[in-house]
């Protein structure tokens, strides 16, 4: 029973260049949620997916930043024109549809460099 | 949600119990008590969570004082591969959005 899957797990890129973070969830959920994890910070929530749409997107930054969830295939968090504060990790999560009291399951992350 | 508030670090000896504490003052009466644990270059991991009862589980125990105001988590005992940053989190039950702090930064020392 794979886990949440999160690829590539290293990602380097110049600035100015497009970044493309997978996320597939664990079989059977059917919510994803994006979190980014500053140097030395702690984890701060993005936007929160269901199938085909987005639901909350209050974390997101306004501009470059963008996330979709397909009908088919993975969850991907696109960062547009790179600039080297957007070097973080970058955690995916998952839940199923009732997630209830019991959260949810992360990803290992990628971990964007912009050189 | 309400704050919470942890020491920034503690080490531990291998195969002792380590208490981590945490206070949440400001939780409200439908706020769960929430931990995980973030092993260095991994996601965060689940451990446990309560209401206003004592939990337990494979991983630890977590103690909730009887005003709510702070809670303990216990590891009962510590291994090396037990060091990580724990996260003490308070929410309602249906909220998605989890609110990472800073952690404690435990280090299991042999």
């Amino acid at each position: 029973n794979a886990g949440v899957m999160q690829n590539p797990r290293h990602l380097v890129r110049r600035r100015g260049q497009e970044a493309r973070l997978r996320c597939s969830p664990m079989k059977g959920h059917s919510h994803v949620y994006w979190y980014r994890q500053l140097p030395e910070e702690g984890l701060k929530f993005m936007v929160y997916l269901q199938k085909e749409n987005i639901i909350d997107e209050s974390g997101m930054p306004k501009e470059r930043f963008s996330a979709e969830f397909p009908k088919e295939g993975p969850s991907i968090l696109r960062i547009q024109q790179v600039v080297r504060g957007d070097s973080a990790a970058y955690f995916c999560a998952s839940s199923p549809q009732d997630q209830g009291v019991y959260g949810y399951t992360f990803g290992s992350g990628t971990r964007l460099t912009v050189v | 949600d309400a704050k919470t508030t942890q020491p920034t670090s503690m080490d531990c000896a291998e195969g002792r119990a380590a208490n981590l504490p945490c206070n949440h003052s400001t939780i409200s009466g439908n706020e769960y008590v929430y931990w995980y644990r973030q092993i260095h270059s991994q996601g965060p991991q689940y451990i446990i969570h309560g209401l206003k009862n004592n939990e337990t589980n494979e991983m630890a125990s977590l103690i909730i004082t009887e005003d709510r105001k702070s809670s303990t988590l216990i590891l009962p005992h510590a291994t090396l591969r037990d060091t990580a940053v724990y996260y003490c989190i308070v929410r309602v039950s249906n909220d998605y959005k989890l609110s990472f702090g800073a952690g404690t930064t435990v280090t299991v020392r042999a």
